[in-house]
């Protein structure tokens, strides 16, 4: 089976703060992605990867940086966290370019920013 | 504009009801169609693959309407364990090369007693 794995289901960080949020794949896909998905607004693309060291910017970029040094991980960062970042963060991977692979999700990992 | 539009629930069933859900893309160029099920503080798994033909698997449905930009999905004979959120998922070709998938807000069913 596919795993997808978030380093952290639960995090509290301070405004203001760098926060680091680690995201690992098993299946060797060439795609993932980072979603934030929040009440009434459903899931939106944040940053996503076709390939190693490559990166494009989803629907809300704003305020996110991401690093692929390596096919299996992909890592979301928040430079300076701010209270409206405050979310569940879902990493999500899939095998092909094409679209019409099924998208893997991790458990997701919800971030309050006080 | 990409926008997928879902009903916006939630629906309450009692068990052994069908239910249908609805949902509409904006943009024509749409190449693959998808319906995700969520459960409450899940994460979000892939229930079934739309197919312009229809498909069905088991008791669900799914129907896709091309020129209507429509898509829906029919559970029979609900049970408990369908309580879920139902997310209608477009796939798009974005014009840079790639293709990304678009989110609706989602439909959430609850089967009741």
């Amino acid at each position: 089976d596919v795993k997808v794995t978030q380093s952290s289901r639960y995090l509290v960080k301070r405004t203001g703060e760098k926060v680091f949020l680690e995201c690992v794949q098993d299946m060797d896909h060439e795609n993932m992605f980072w979603y934030r998905q929040d009440p009434g607004l459903g899931l939106r693309l944040i940053y996503f990867s076709y390939d190693v060291k490559m990166k494009e910017k989803g629907d809300i970029p704003e305020g996110y940086s991401v690093s692929r040094e390596k096919k299996e991980r992909f890592s979301l960062i928040l430079e300076s966290a701010s209270t409206n970042q405050t979310s569940m963060y879902l990493c999500a991977s899939s095998l092909s370019t094409s679209g019409s692979r099924e998208l893997f999700f991790g458990e997701g990992s919800r971030l309050t920013v006080l | 504009r990409k926008e997928v539009e879902q009903d916006p629930g939630p629906f309450n069933v009692p068990e052994g009801a069908t239910v249908a859900f609805n949902c509409t893309y904006s943009n024509s160029a749409s190449q693959s169609f998808f319906w995700y099920r969520q459960d409450c503080r899940k994460e979000p798994k892939l229930l079934m693959s739309v197919y312009s033909s229809g498909n069905e698997d088991g008791r669900f449905t799914a129907q896709l309407n091309r020129a209507s930009q429509y898509i829906s999905l029919l559970i029979r004979d609900s049970k408990l364990s369908d309580s879920a959120t139902y997310l209608c998922v477009v796939n798009m070709f974005s014009g840079a090369g790639s293709y990304q998938l678009t989110f609706g807000k989602g439909t959430k069913l609850s089967v009741i007693p």
